[in-house]
This record gives C-alpha cells, sequence and structure tokens, in this order.
C-alpha cells in the first residue's frame, strides 16, 4: 500500500502564483523526499527533508515537515510555464521507499 | 556522466514469455531498487537491492525476480509475464537508502 498520499490530486494555476502541494503519510519515517516527473519521464529528486528537519528551501522550492501531524508540504514560489509537472513525495522508512500518487500541476502562461 | 541507463526502453512482448529489463548505474551506488507506475497509483516499489548479493522484496513482488550480482546492475526478470504486467517501469539508484534517488528513464512494457 501506498504510505505517502499526496493532496490535491490535480491543481492548475497561473504563471506567477504560488503551488502548495501535501503529502500525508501513515507511519514513521526516516526522511521524506520530493521528486517531479515530466510527462513519462523519469523521476528528478528535488528536497530531502529529514525526520529531525522541520524546513528546507531551494531555490524557489519549500519543504516543511510536521512529523506529529505525518504530513509535509511543498511550496513552489513565483511559477512558470516549465513547473507544469507531477510532483511527488516518497517516505523513506527503514529499508525501503513508498511513493505516494502524485499531484499533477498545471501552470498557465 | 552520472546516470541510471534501462534497456529497452520499450517492449511489447506476449503472456509467458520471459524476459529481462536491464538497468546500470555508473554512480557506485549502493542502493539500487525497481518501481512500477500505474495510473492513479503513483510508484510501486518491486524489489530492492542494498548492495551486492543482498536483495528484498518491495510492495508487490509477485511475479519479478531480481539479481544484484555486480554493483553497477540490477536486471528485472520476469519469467513469465501477463497481462497485468504491463506498466512503466523504473530504476533508481542511490549512495544509501538515506540518500535521493536518481532515476532512469523508464521501460515501457506491455504484454499481450
Amino acid at each position: 500500500s501506498q504510505q505517502g498520499e499526496e493532496d490535491p490530486q490535480a491543481l492548475s494555476i497561473q504563471e506567477g502564483e504560488n503551488a502548495t502541494m501535501n503529502c500525508s503519510y501513515k507511519t514513521s519515517i526516516n526522511n521524506l523526499q520530493w521528486y517531479r516527473q515530466n510527462s513519462g519521464r523519469g523521476l528528478v529528486h528535488l528536497i530531502l527533508i529529514r525526520s529531525n528537519e522541520r524546513e528546507k528551501h531551494s531555490g524557489r522550492l519549500r519543504v516543511t515537515l510536521d512529523t506529529s501531524k505525518k504530513s509535509s508540504s511543498l511550496l513552489i514560489t513565483a511559477s512558470r510555464a516549465a513547473d507544469t509537472a507531477s510532483y511527488f513525495c516518497a517516505r523513506h522508512r527503514g529499508n525501503d521507499m513508498r511513493f505516494g500518487a502524485g499531484t499533477r500541476l498545471t501552470v498557465k502562461p | 556522466e552520472a546516470q541510471v541507463t534501462q534497456n529497452p526502453r520499450y517492449l511489447i512482448t506476449v503472456t509467458g514469455k520471459k524476459l529481462t529489463v536491464t538497468c546500470s548505474q555508473n554512480m557506485n551506488h549502493e542502493y539500487m531498487s525497481w518501481y512500477r507506475q500505474d495510473p492513479g497509483l503513483g510508484l510501486r516499489q518491486i524489489y530492492y537491492s542494498m548492495n551486492v548479493e543482498v536483495t528484498d522484496k518491495g510492495d508487490v513482488p509477485e511475479g519479478y525476480k531480481v539479481s544484484r550480482k555486480e554493483k553497477r546492475n540490477f536486471p528485472l526478470i520476469l519469467e513469465s509475464p501477463s497481462p497485468n504486467q504491463t506498466s512503466l517501469y523504473f530504476c533508481a539508484s542511490s549512495l544509501s537508502i538515506r540518500y535521493e534517488q536518481y532515476f532512469g528513464p523508464g521501460t515501457r512494457l506491455t504484454v499481450t
């Protein structure tokens, strides 16, 4: 069963707006990772946040982690048409990785 | 260039005909993993390997086999493919499970 669930399933915004995607999980984690996938292609790693961290930034990306609520969020600021993709969270626990079903983000120019 | 390669990229086969999808990485990574991606289900882990000769089942191992005889290679074997194994398959590797994964370009498999 999947252990990372993204919300919303789909998100459509205008260029320049911010996009927020959420991820919830059910069990404790070692770290949580966010990936991007352009249509049908391999996933690309965005940010890894460890269980003892609360927030990380990378360029226009900001990830938060709330282990008490078992949830994480990915914020993309000042979105661009090139940000159109699917975004997945993946939780690492023990020796395996569990991905959610993803959020499909569409950024309209 | 650091990369994960998969072959073939596309494959159409018939039920019961054994096939192997190869995966190779050139980053000296210890951890390697296979996933399948189906619409609405995200990625589900099939098998993973912590190091040479160390493999373990993921979420959906039924109908698949793997081996890790060398650090760089992690082939996925379908002994008797069935139509429900039609999917997009990804191989990934990382320095260890605690680090980010690098994904291959994917193999689109159709079993008729």
